[in-house]
């Protein structure tokens, strides 16, 4: 089964606007972490932004801000006035358990900004 | 520098050969984790290595790959009489295994190697 899901095709986004990446996990482990993660054309896979399980905030890191919704098991991203070079293929993954530090990742969202 | 590093960053190799791709993680992380990405099958980990521990090698798709840590930093993960099928980005990533916080334990990438089996 997948355990993370990205199912958005394509996305054009004008500059300065918002766009939200939508993401769901499956997983039975109460202890989990959800992570965001940027890959633009160079290939690189960047960190953007962290949501654990137990976290009673939605998480924040500049523009990025997370939408975690636990009982819907949805992590959305969202980026706040979208640059162009937000430009990129975007990764949600998921951790689960105490043990287990491997990260199972969703297919991608493309992101494309436009002036 | 302060990132993982990788090399070579492209290899191109015939059908057949042993390939060695090398990975340094960041300076007093603790984990490392190979990772290849191919357009069939999107991230799909390979191995983690932690401390001393055994390594966890469950994500290897054939006893052809193989990866060792020397050291407890740099890795090599070497793949034997390569396949066409092989051909993929293989990204290395490290982390601190500091559970919690605002970033918990984030695995940084590095930039990956492009291996092309002729």
């Amino acid at each position: 089964a997948q355990k993370i899901t990205q199912t958005q095709p394509g996305m054009f986004v004008q500059e300065k606007e918002a766009v939200t990446l939508d993401c769901t996990y499956d997983t039975s482990d109460p202890s989990y972490g959800l992570f965001w993660y940027k890959q633009p054309s160079s290939g690189e896979m960047i960190f953007l932004i962290y949501q654990g399980s137990y976290d009673q905030q939605n998480a924040t890191e500049g523009r990025y801000s997370l939408n975690f919704q636990k009982a819907r098991k949805s992590a959305n991203l969202v980026i706040s006035a979208s640059q162009l070079g937000d430009s990129a293929m975007y990764f949600c993954a998921m951790r689960e358990g105490r043990g287990n530090n491997r990260l199972a990742f969703g297919k991608g969202n493309q992101v494309v900004v436009i002036p | 520098g302060a990132g993982v590093s990788q090399s070579p960053s492209n290899k191109v190799t015939e059908k057949g050969k042993d390939v060695e791709l090398r990975c340094d993680p960041i300076s007093g992380h603790t984990a490392l984790y190979w990772y290849r990405q191919s357009l069939g099958q999107g991230l799909e980990f390979l191995i983690y290595f932690q401390g001393n521990s055994a390594p966890d090698k469950s994500g290897l798709p054939s006893d052809r790959f193989s990866a060792e840590r020397t050291g407890g930093s740099v890795s090599t993960l070497t793949i034997q009489r390569t396949q066409q099928e092989d051909s993929a980005v293989y990204l290395c990533a490290s982390s601190s295994e500091i559970r919690g916080g605002r970033r918990g334990d984030t695995q940084y990438f590095g930039p990956g190697t492009r291996l092309t089996v002729l």
